[in-house]
């Protein structure tokens, strides 16, 4: 079992539809996640950080997360063109050297004009 | 990735030669990550260091040697490439703050292809 596993897609959706991604992880004691947003051809970059359940919200931007069921999602509300990327969610996670963070495959998302 | 600079960028090789790629950074961080992305695989990690003189093995370490001789600077050596090898090479850095909450900052990525 991987420890980060994602739908590699590709996601679908129209302009100005709902866009969600989602993520499940393995290792009980983890205790953050990121969503990160890779362009072809490029490097990847943070969108979005979360540390507790519950939900987060940046601007159309909305994180979710269950420890109990370890489960990590993405909502993007009125997706542009613009957001269509792949979406690689990552968990941190404790070792004998140090703090490092485990990525999953991403899910490719394509938004329709 | 202003503050992250990988070099080569690109860099095209025969099975069993040997090459190093660099990276450095301006940031003064303490973490430094190297990571391989292939299609459909994500980004998965070879080698970290969590400080100057340390450095510990990740995911998929076989085939790779890493060395981190100062602060600045952090360097992934393939000692006898193999077609295996061929991907997207990214360095990442990981400002102080918070326990476990890691913030990567990556670096533009060298495409490396071993032929």
């Amino acid at each position: 079992q991987k420890e980060v596993e994602q739908n590699s897609g590709p996601l679908s959706v129209p302009e100005g539809a709902i866009a969600s991604l989602n993520c499940t992880y393995s290792d009980r004691v983890s205790q953050s996640f990121f969503w990160y947003r890779q362009y072809s051809g490029k490097s990847p970059e943070l969108i979005m950080s979360i540390y507790s359940n519950g939900d987060k919200e940046d601007g159309r931007f909305t994180a979710q997360l269950n420890k109990a069921s370890q489960y990590v999602s993405l909502l993007i509300r009125d997706s542009q063109p613009s957001d269509s990327a792949t979406y690689l969610c990552a968990v941190n996670k404790f070792d004998t050297g140090g703090f490092k963070t485990i990525f999953g495959a991403g899910t490719r998302l394509f938004v329709k004009a | 990735n202003a503050g992250v600079t990988q070099t080569p960028k690109f860099q095209v090789l025969k099975t069993g030669q040997s090459m190093t790629l660099q990276c450095a950074q301006d940031m003064n961080h303490n973490s430094m990550y190297w990571y391989r992305q292939d299609p459909g695989m994500g980004l998965r990690l070879i080698y970290y260091s969590a400080s100057e003189g340390t450095t510990d093995k990740g995911e998929v370490p076989n085939g790779y040697n890493v060395s981190r001789l100062n602060k600045r600077e952090f360097s992934l050596r393939l000692e006898s490439a193999a077609p295996s090898q061929t991907s997207v090479y990214f360095c990442a850095l990981n400002p102080p703050g918070v326990s476990g909450a890691n913030v990567l900052t990556f670096g533009a990525g060298s495409r490396l292809t071993v032929l």
